[in-house]
């Protein structure tokens, strides 16, 4: 299993492009998770998803849109990018099986907004 | 919503020495407490991890205790090594339906050797 693949790995933008951060997991797991990174701030949820058709918002929603189309796919969109949106950003997947269950995490990708 | 305080922010010890990280929470309803290690430039990973149901776990040289009534947890890390170093995150987790999970702002431990 490769777990949870994030593309792309690195890349800037100018203010006001769009792009789509792309997440696919093989593990058959119903939720998953967009996080952004900022330094001192640990890890922030942005939107989820509990299974395919299925989203809500997070912590911090406001520029980005989401979509789960299939169990395996849950890209990240950003509408119109902002020096703001400059951080790391982790897709994250679990098992919604009896109990809690920890998150498996893709590498990151790491957007710059200049 | 939940809310994770986590301290130190930074911490450095001597290789051999314990490390100690405490987090604190604030909704009662919380009832599983992971913690990840993120080295430099990679992704966070699970270490240990702990429910509510129970008061302390042990896995080799970590370490996890958690007090319900205070509601704060803690990460002990003992015989500590250089690969040891890196950020650590606990998070607290509200169930019923997506688990909704909620980080800590994590503490950068160095082990100097």
């Amino acid at each position: 299993n490769a777990g949870v693949t994030q593309t792309p790995k690195f890349q800037v933008l100018k203010t006001g492009q769009s792009m789509t951060l792309q997440c696919a997991q093989d593990m058959n797991h119903e939720y998953m998770s967009w996080y952004r990174q900022d330094p001192g701030m640990g890890l922030r949820l942005i939107h989820y998803s509990v299974g395919a058709g299925i989203t809500d918002q997070g912590e911090v929603p406001n520029g980005y849109n989401v979509s789960r189309s299939t169990t395996e796919d849950f890209p990240l969109r950003l509408l119109s990018a902002a020096p703001s949106q400059t951080s790391v950003y982790f897709c994250a997947s679990s098992y919604a099986g009896v109990g809690n269950q920890p998150q498996h995490f893709g590498d990151g990708t790491r957007l710059s907004i200049l | 919503g939940e809310n994770v305080e986590q301290h130190p922010s930074t911490l450095s010890v001597q290789e051999g020495d314990s490390a100690v990280i405490k987090c604190t929470y604030s909704d009662s309803a919380s009832n599983y407490f992971p913690w990840y290690k993120q080295e430099l430039g990679k992704r966070p990973q699970l270490i240990i991890d702990i429910r509510s149901n129970v008061g302390e776990k042990k896995d080799q040289r970590i370490a996890v205790t958690l007090n319900k009534t205070a509601k704060h947890f803690s990460l002990h890390i003992t015989e500590t090594q250089p690969e040891d170093s890196a950020v650590y995150f606990c998070a607290a987790v509200l169930s019923g339906g997506y688990q909704k999970v909620t980080f800590g702002t994590g503490t950068k431990l160095q082990v100097i050797p």
